[in-house]
């Protein structure tokens, strides 16, 4: 069965630090690119980020709204992605979706999707 | 790329069809033919799930009930007869560039 589970989330202070992590099975982990997405409650979804796989580097890309203070990293021997989140803001916080790119050719999807973990950022 | 979900709910009855509108603030017709649209369903207290891949191709397990069409800006996710467990949110994806960008989501209610 492919598969996506994320951990890590919990209650944080604002201006603090939080790493969630990611794992994966039942697919060729190496080979495919990672995406974070977010949703805070009652809301829609919000791309954080991605990694790409070895073959493009690792080469790594985040939303505007993230960029400088969270980091996407990987490591392929244990099928894990991970997100490390510094200077947390209040408005970072929502569930946390870790998300395979697919691709196929030049066709491509998002599949699976992990269950998500909560990150609240609150004093 | 904004992208612009219509309506913001739709209260369907079983049986009849429904139909989401989805328009994006820039083409998304790469070179290559295809239009990097997708389709996600999210059902309650659950993690989103591809739908339509590329503005019309159903991804594997989908009924075909679903259909997607469109190219360019403007496209239409269509459940030809709706079901009980249809009930979500559905959202509209644009995959031609960073940042992804999705639309704010279609509600989709039982009456």
């Amino acid at each position: 069965e492919v598969k996506l589970v994320e951990s890590g989330g919990s209650l944080v202070q604002p201006g603090g630090s939080l790493k969630l992590s990611c794992a994966a099975s039942g697919f060729t982990f190496s080979g495919s690119a990672m995406h974070w997405v977010r949703q805070a409650s009652g809301k829609g979804l919000e791309w954080v980020g991605r990694i790409k796989n070895r073959g493009n580097d690792y080469a790594t890309a985040y939303a505007a709204s993230t960029k400088g203070r969270f980091t996407i990293s990987r490591d392929d021997s244990k099928n894990m992605v991970y997100l490390q989140m510094n200077s947390l803001k209040t408005e970072d916080t929502a569930v946390y979706y870790c998300t395979r790119h697919l691709i196929v050719g030049a066709m491509d999807w998002f599949d699976p999707w992990g269950q998500g973990t909560l990150v609240t950022v609150s004093s | 790329i904004v992208m612009t979900q219509s309506p913001l709910s739709l209260p369907v009855t079983p049986g009849e069809p429904a139909s989401i509108s989805c328009r994006s603030s820039q083409s998304l017709l790469h070179s290559n033919g295809y239009s990097y649209l997708h389709w996600y369903m999210q059902k309650p207290g659950q993690s989103p799930q591809v739908l339509i891949y590329l503005g019309s191709n159903r991804a594997s397990g989908v009924p075909d009930r679903f259909s997607g069409s469109g190219s360019g800006t403007d496209f239409t996710l269509k459940i030809r007869r709706v079901e009980a467990e249809d009930v979500g949110v559905y959202y509209c994806m644009q995959a031609l560039q960073l940042p992804l960008t999705f639309g704010g989501g279609t509600t989709v209610e039982i009456k």
